[in-house]
């Protein structure tokens, strides 16, 4: 089974570039979480996706990100236009079941991304 | 205050030697409690959840202490693959927001 797969692996950008991140959760996971950490911060949540539905959206820094789920498939996230803070591993993670207190998430293996 | 603080080490043990990470919460909500594992430059994975009555994975025991709001990760018979960054993440009740520590650096030496 494949597992979540993030592309691209890494990106380096100028500032006040755009920079499209995506993610493919683990196929017939609903839950979609983007998560963020930087250099020497513990990882942040961004936002969660129920299918293609934004549940919580509340970890988004700044309206520079947009973040879609289309048809509740793959997501992507877009940064726009990109800032030097906005440097950092970005983690895509699913699951499947949230109803079960234990449900573990499944992550990919991030962006790392460097603007510059 | 964050929701989990965790000692960022790093620990620096010898091969066979037993070493135990602390992780608190502040949310007494707290639901449901897990370790995960990051080696350099990957992505966080599963090592164990970590329920009420405490649970035990091979070398791997971990406890919960809720009156405390802490939780425990031991490691017995410490190996040179175990060196690693252990994070400790909780999830809350009735929210499907995972929160994580800034992680625990171990370090297993020959």
């Amino acid at each position: 089974e494949a597992g979540v797969t993030q592309f691209p692996s890494h990106s380096v950008i100028e500032k006040g570039q755009t920079v499209t991140l995506r993610c493919d959760p683990i196929s017939g996971h609903d839950n979609l979480y983007w998560y963020r950490r930087v250099m020497g911060k513990e990882i942040k949540f961004l936002l969660h996706f129920v299918k293609e539905s934004k549940q919580d959206e509340s970890g988004m820094p700044n309206n520079r990100f947009l973040a879609e789920r289309t048809g509740g498939t793959y997501s992507t996230l877009k940064v726009q236009p990109a800032e030097l803070e906005d440097s950092g591993v970005y983690f895509c993670a699913s699951s499947q079941d949230l109803g079960y207190s234990y449900e573990k998430l499944f992550f990919g293996s991030g962006t790392q991304l460097s603007v510059l | 205050r964050k929701e989990v603080e965790q000692d960022p080490g790093p620990f620096n043990v010898p091969e066979g030697a037993t070493v135990a990470f602390n992780c608190t919460y502040s949310n007494s909500a707290s639901q449901s409690f897990f370790w995960y594992r990051q080696d350099c430059r990957k992505e966080p994975k599963l090592l164990m959840s970590v329920y009420s009555s405490g649970n035990e994975d091979g070398r791997f025991t971990a406890q919960l202490n809720r009156a405390s709001q802490y939780i425990s990760l031991l490691i017995r018979d410490s190996k040179l693959s175990d060196s690693a960054t252990y994070l400790c993440v909780v999830r809350r009740r009735n929210f499907n927001k995972f929160y994580f520590g800034s992680g625990t650096k171990l370090n297993v030496k020959p």
